[in-house]
């Protein structure tokens, strides 16, 4: 098994600019997650799902939006990249919430200049 | 609101010690606490899941503890390697999490051969 896959491993955007963070699991985990990591700090979530056709937001969503077609594909979409964005973006996901862990994507680095 | 505080940020010891890590946090009412790896480059890495109904676990040469009345848990390394070399990062779920895990910044270990 893959597990979670995340691409682009790394991207440099210009300020206005918009993209895609694409995220697919094969452990057909019903929860999925988002988190951004700056230096220094700990993870935030953004966004989560708890099922295809569900998400909603969490505790940093603004200038993001997500959508859930399918079980494996939680993609995360920036409109008009702000340097505030500039981060670290790891995709998770767990079969429930809370009880179990959660297993990572190995991240995607995003420069906004 | 709850925090999740780890200290040390850094740690650098001579391999073969035994060490320490802390985490606290504010709220008492968490549902789990988890410890997770990070390597550079690389996603987050499950380590120990401990329940609020115990105490302590043990996976190999770690063992986490927990004590929620004080708010704290430590996850002790025995005869540390260079291979431990990551940072590590405590997280808590809360009972009323609306899905999110309280995450610490991490401490920074580094095993000195």
């Amino acid at each position: 098994n893959a597990g979670v896959t995340q691409t682009p491993k790394f991207r440099i955007l210009k300020i206005g600019q918009s993209m895609t963070l694409q995220c697919t699991q094969d452990m057909n985990h019903n929860y999925m997650y988002w988190y951004r990591q700056d230096p220094g700090m700990g993870l935030k979530l953004i966004y989560y799902s708890v099922g295809a056709g569900i998400t909603d937001k969490g505790e940093v969503p603004n200038g993001y939006n997500v959508s859930r077609s399918t079980t494996e594909d939680f993609p995360l979409r920036l409109e008009l990249a702000a340097p505030s964005q500039t981060s670290v973006y790891f995709c998770a996901s767990s079969p429930l919430a809370g009880a179990e862990t959660q297993y990572f994507g190995p991240g995607t680095r995003l420069l906004v200049l | 609101k709850q925090e999740v505080t780890q200290i040390p940020a850094a740690l650098s010891v001579p391999e073969g010690e035994n060490l320490v890590l802390n985490c606290s946090f504010t709220d008492s009412a968490i549902y789990n606490l988890q410890w997770f790896r990070q390597d550079p480059g690389k996603g987050l890495t499950s380590l120990l899941l401990i329940q609020s109904s115990q105490r302590e676990q043990t996976s190999g040469r770690l063992n986490a503890s927990l004590d929620k009345s004080s708010g704290r848990s430590t996850l002790y390394i025995a005869a540390s390697q260079p291979g431990d070399s990551a940072t590590y990062l405590c997280a808590v779920y809360l009972m009323d999490s609306n899905y999110q895990l309280i995450w610490g910044a991490g401490t920074k270990l580094i095993i000195k051969p």
